[in-house]
């Protein structure tokens, strides 16, 4: 079984460009998240879909992050216009629950340099 | 709200010693505990959880974990370590029932010959 899989997996910008991260999940998990993992720092939940709704958005930048899961599959989380302190790691997960709990699968995670 | 503290940021430890990295969280509803372990350049990768029943759980390679609620604590420990278990370990804390998982900081585990 395929594990979740992210885009790309470096990136390095300049200031104020925009930049884009994929993640496409595991087949039949409805979960999705995006975590934000700063360097020695633990993963903070971004936003949370259950299938294409966006269930938890409140630590989401909206002035400068979006994202979006069409037909409830993979998504794509967009930073418009990136500064430095995005640098960052941008972690995807998904699960098969909603409601409950149960283990997150993780993404390698998509490592953002913004110089 | 939940919170997870991980009071060690890095343990260094020789091969084949014992090792505990500790794990505190606050919450004032029941919750469900993580240990996740992630590798340089990797995602995370659960350990093992606690979501009711026996407070000592096990996880995978060798790794067991103990909640105790009147301390509100969820330590890892793993009798004899290998190098290979050399890694950042991650608690982490979830409302019963709600899927959204809070993390510490992370302590990173340095075993060395």
């Amino acid at each position: 079984e395929a594990g979740v899989v992210q885009s790309p997996r470096y990136k390095i910008i300049e200031k104020k460009q925009p930049v884009a991260f994929w993640c496409n999940p595991i087949s039949g998990h409805n979960t999705l998240y995006w975590y934000l993992q700063n360097l020695g720092q633990g993963p903070e939940l971004l936003i949370r879909y259950e299938n294409e709704e966006a269930v938890d958005d409140s630590q989401l930048p909206k002035d400068r992050f979006s994202a979006e899961r069409l037909k409830g599959v993979d998504s794509t989380l967009k930073i418009q216009p990136a500064e430095l302190g995005d640098s960052a790691v941008y972690l995807c997960a998904s699960s098969p629950t909603t409601g409950g709990t149960g283990e997150l699968f993780f993404g390698e995670g998509s490592r953002l340099t913004v110089l | 709200a939940q919170s997870v503290t991980q009071l060690d940021s890095q343990v260094p430890v020789f091969e084949e010693a014992p090792v505990e990295l500790r794990c505190n969280y606050s919450s004032s509803v029941s919750v469900y505990l993580f240990w996740y372990v992630q590798y340089p350049n990797q995602g995370l990768q659960l350990l093992l959880k606690y979501l009711s029943g026996s407070t000592l759980v096990k996880g995978i390679n060798g790794f067991e974990a103990e909640f105790n609620k009147s301390q509100t604590s969820f330590h890892l420990r793993k009798p004899s370590v290998h190098i290979s278990d050399t890694a950042e370990y991650f608690c982490a804390v979830s409302p019963s029932g709600f899927q959204k998982l809070v993390f510490g900081t992370g302590t990173r585990l340095l075993v060395s010959p």
